[in-house]
């Protein structure tokens, strides 16, 4: 079985660009969020999809943010524009359904993150 | 969220069993331990949760003590690959993930 995957791995541009991430999440798993590390900084929680819909996007920083999850399936995260304080690695996770046989499941599985720089 | 403290570093050797205890003092009734491992230039992988007493899967074993304040996650013989960060979650929300610091563990040979 596939993991989760991100595209592209490595990203390089100059404030004020734009940049849009890609997160193919593992079959099946209708359940999609975004993380990020910034600089010396935690992991931090961006926003939960469940299927097409947004339930939590209550960790996105700013309006230059923009998730989307057209049908369900894989999802993109655009920066528009960067900022110098949007470089980081931008993690994409999915998740079965977090009762599992009557019991809790805090099991996400991560994609190898988007190392996004910002210059 | 209940705050988590958890040592910032550990060394071990191989073969040995590594030990890290993580403070959770604030924990609540509805909350879970929950226990992520991340190596480097990679996303986190999830090892093991528990509510109460003892969990253990392939992986790893989890320790939890009657009133909670605590757990510490346990390792068996480690080896050079089991070098990562470990982190410690606790929380009721399985659709946020709330991580810290994390335990550097470094794996000697």
């Amino acid at each position: 079985e596939a993991g989760v995957t991100q595209f592209p791995s490595h990203s390089v541009i100059e404030k004020g660009q734009t940049v849009t991430l890609r997160c193919d999440p593992i079959s099946g798993h209708d359940n999609l969020y975004w993380y990020r590390r910034v600089m010396g900084k935690e992991i931090k929680f961006l926003l939960h999809f469940v299927k097409e819909s947004k339930q939590d996007e209550s960790g996105m920083p700013n309006n230059r943010f923009l998730a989307e999850r057209t049908g369900g399936t894989y999802s993109t995260l655009k920066v528009q524009p960067a900022e110098l304080e949007d470089s980081g690695v931008y993690f994409c996770a999915s998740s079965q359904e977090p009762w599992t046989s009557g019991k809790r499941n805090y099991e996400q599985y991560f994609g190898p993150g988007t190392r996004l720089t910002v210059t | 969220l209940a705050k988590t403290t958890q040592p910032i570093s550990m060394d071990s050797y191989e073969g040995q069993e590594v030990n890290i205890t993580c403070s959770h003092n604030n924990i609540a009734t509805n909350d879970y331990i929950t226990w992520y491992q991340q190596f480097p230039s990679q996303g986190p992988r999830f090892i093991i949760q528990g509510y109460k007493t003892k969990v253990t899967n392939e992986v790893a074993s989890l320790f939890i003590p009657a009133d909670r304040k605590s757990s510490t996650l346990s390792l068996p013989r480690v080896s050079l690959s089991d070098t990562a960060v470990y982190y410690c979650l606790v929380g009721d929300d399985d659709y946020k993930l709330s991580f810290g610091a994390g335990t550097t563990v470094t794996v000697r040979a």
